[in-house]
C-alpha cells in the first residue's frame, strides 16, 4: 500500500526558516518522482515543483524558482521543502505527492499547514 | 507558463443529473490534462489522466475528452459523494499547473 506521510503543522514568523518532510512508503526509490502542491483560499492549488530522489533532478514552477528548495534523502524515501526566509504569504496547506509516469499526482500525503505571521 | 481556467465556477446539480465542466488552457497541450476531486478537509484525489484514462478505481461514470486546448469532465448520473470541487491540472514539459477549481453542488 502506498501512504505518504507528512511532518505536522508549523507555525513561524516571517524571516524564519522552516524544512518540512514527507515519507513515501510503497514507492520506488528508481521510479517516482515526488512532487510539492501548495493550497490556499485565495489561489487554490497551485504547482511547487518535484524533485527525482535518485539523483535529486528537481523541476520548479517560474512562481517558485528561487522561494523554495526542493530535497530528497533516497535512502529513506522522503522529501524535503525548504525555506530559508518565509514571508506571510508562504502561509498555506503543503502537499506532497507521487507521480505516475505521465506527470500526474496519483498518491497524496495529509498535507502539512503551514502559517506565518509577520 | 500555461493558465488554465474553468468553467463554470459553480454548478448546482441533483442528485442522478450529468455534470459537465470545462477547462480551457492558454496554448495547447496536447492531451496532458488531468482532472481531480476534492472534498472539505482532504487532499485532492486523481481521477483521470492524459484527458480521458481513468485513474485506478475511479467509477466509469467520470469521463474525460478533448485535445489541444480544450477540455470536458463529464459526470454522468452524479451520485451523493460526487459533490465536490473538480480541478484540471496541466503538466506540459514536466511543469504543472492547475486551474481554479469548479464546485459541484447540491442543487
Amino acid at each position: 500500500e502506498v501512504q505518504l506521510v507528512q511532518s505536522g503543522a508549523e507555525v513561524r514568523k516571517s524571516g524564519e526558516s522552516l524544512k518540512i518532510s514527507c515519507r513515501c512508503s510503497g514507492c520506488s526509490s528508481t521510479r517516482h518522482w515526488i512532487g510539492w502542491v501548495r493550497q490556499t483560499p485565495e489561489k487554490g492549488l497551485e504547482w511547487v515543483g518535484i524533485i527525482y530522489p535518485p539523483d535529486s533532478d528537481t523541476r520548479y514552477s517560474p512562481s517558485f524558482q528561487g522561494q523554495v528548495t526542493i530535497s530528497a534523502d533516497k535512502s529513506i524515501n522522503t522529501a524535503y521543502l525548504h525555506w530559508r526566509g518565509l514571508k506571510a504569504s508562504d502561509t498555506g496547506i503543503y502537499y506532497c505527492a507521487r507521480l505516475i509516469s505521465t506527470a500526474d499526482f496519483d498518491f497524496w500525503g495529509q498535507g502539512t499547514q503551514v502559517t506565518v505571521s509577520s | 507558463e500555461i493558465v488554465l481556467t474553468q468553467s463554470p465556477a459553480t454548478l448546482s446539480l441533483s442528485p442522478g443529473e450529468r455534470a459537465t465542466l470545462s477547462c480551457r488552457a492558454s496554448q495547447s497541450i496536447s492531451n496532458y490534462l488531468a482532472w481531480y476531486q476534492q472534498k472539505p478537509g482532504q487532499a485532492p484525489r486523481l481521477l483521470i489522466y492524459d484527458t480521458s484514462t481513468r485513474a485506478i478505481g475511479i467509477p466509469a461514470r467520470f469521463s474525460g475528452s478533448g485535445s489541444g486546448t480544450d477540455f470536458t469532465l463529464t459526470i454522468s448520473g452524479l451520485e451523493p459523494e460526487d459533490f465536490a470541487v473538480y480541478y484540471c491540472h496541466q503538466r506540459d514539459n514536466w511543469r504543472g499547473t492547475f486551474g481554479p477549481g469548479t464546485r459541484v453542488d447540491i442543487k
